[in-house]
């Protein structure tokens, strides 16, 4: 069963373009989360989606950030007109359903450099 | 809000050592508690939790203790080995029914040499 895919791995972009993240997670689950590690940090939360639906986004900037997850396809996490503090590793994670006790299995990350 | 604070890395050990890693966190009620470990291009996975006072999390060698009075879940192995070297995070849970969000330590890089 593969584990939680993402890609790409490393993104580059300079300030002004668009990056888009993708998330594609463990067979059956339908719960995805993102986080987000900026340098020295631990990662933070962002935002949790179900199948064509943000349930919890309290964790997203309020602009230039949006995140879906379609019925078909990956989930993707779109950053608008990038600036040298998006910078960051960008972690997706998956579950089968709700809360702690099911466990997020983690992606290995996608690296956003903005130059 | 709820934060977790683990020690600075890096961590340099000869295999057979000792192993802890340090992590306390603030928290307004009981959160659940947990290890994640990071090996090289790899996604995090889930090492060990605790979701009560006094309970020990262990897995692969590994233990960690919720310690409610010095809000702390240190982590420990007793002789680590070279396939130990990774990245390990500490992380406590949001409460009620926010509790799918994770809050996460900066990272502590392991590193065993033979």
């Amino acid at each position: 069963n593969a584990g939680v895919m993402q890609n790409p791995r490393h993104l580059v972009r300079r300030r002004g373009q668009e990056a888009r993240l993708r998330c594609s997670p463990m067979k059956g689950h339908s719960h995805v989360y993102w986080y987000r590690q900026l340098p020295e940090e631990g990662l933070k939360f962002m935002v949790y989606l179900q199948k064509e639906n943000i349930i919890d986004e309290s964790g997203m900037p309020k602009e230039r950030f949006s995140a879906e997850f379609p019925k078909e396809g990956p989930s993707i996490l779109r950053i608008q007109q990038v600036v040298r503090g998006d910078s960051a590793a960008y972690f997706c994670a998956s579950s089968l359903g709700q809360s702690s006790y099911n466990e997020q299995f983690f992606g290995p990350g996608t690296r956003l450099t903005v130059l | 809000g709820d934060s977790v604070t683990q020690m600075e890395g890096p961590v340099t050990l000869s295999e057979e050592a000792f192993l802890t890693i340090n992590c306390t966190y603030t928290a307004t009620g009981y959160p659940s508690l947990f290890w994640y470990v990071q090996y090289p291009g790899e996604g995090l996975q889930l090492l060990l939790k605790a979701t009560k006072a006094d309970d020990k999390g262990s897995n692969k060698g590994f233990e960690a203790t919720y310690r409610k009075e010095t809000t702390s879940f240190h982590l420990e192995k007793g002789s680590v080995q070279v396939s130990d070297s990774a990245v390990y995070f500490c992380a406590l849970s949001d409460q009620g029914g926010n509790d799918y969000k994770l809050s996460f330590g900066a990272g502590t890089t392991v590193t065993v040499r033979a």
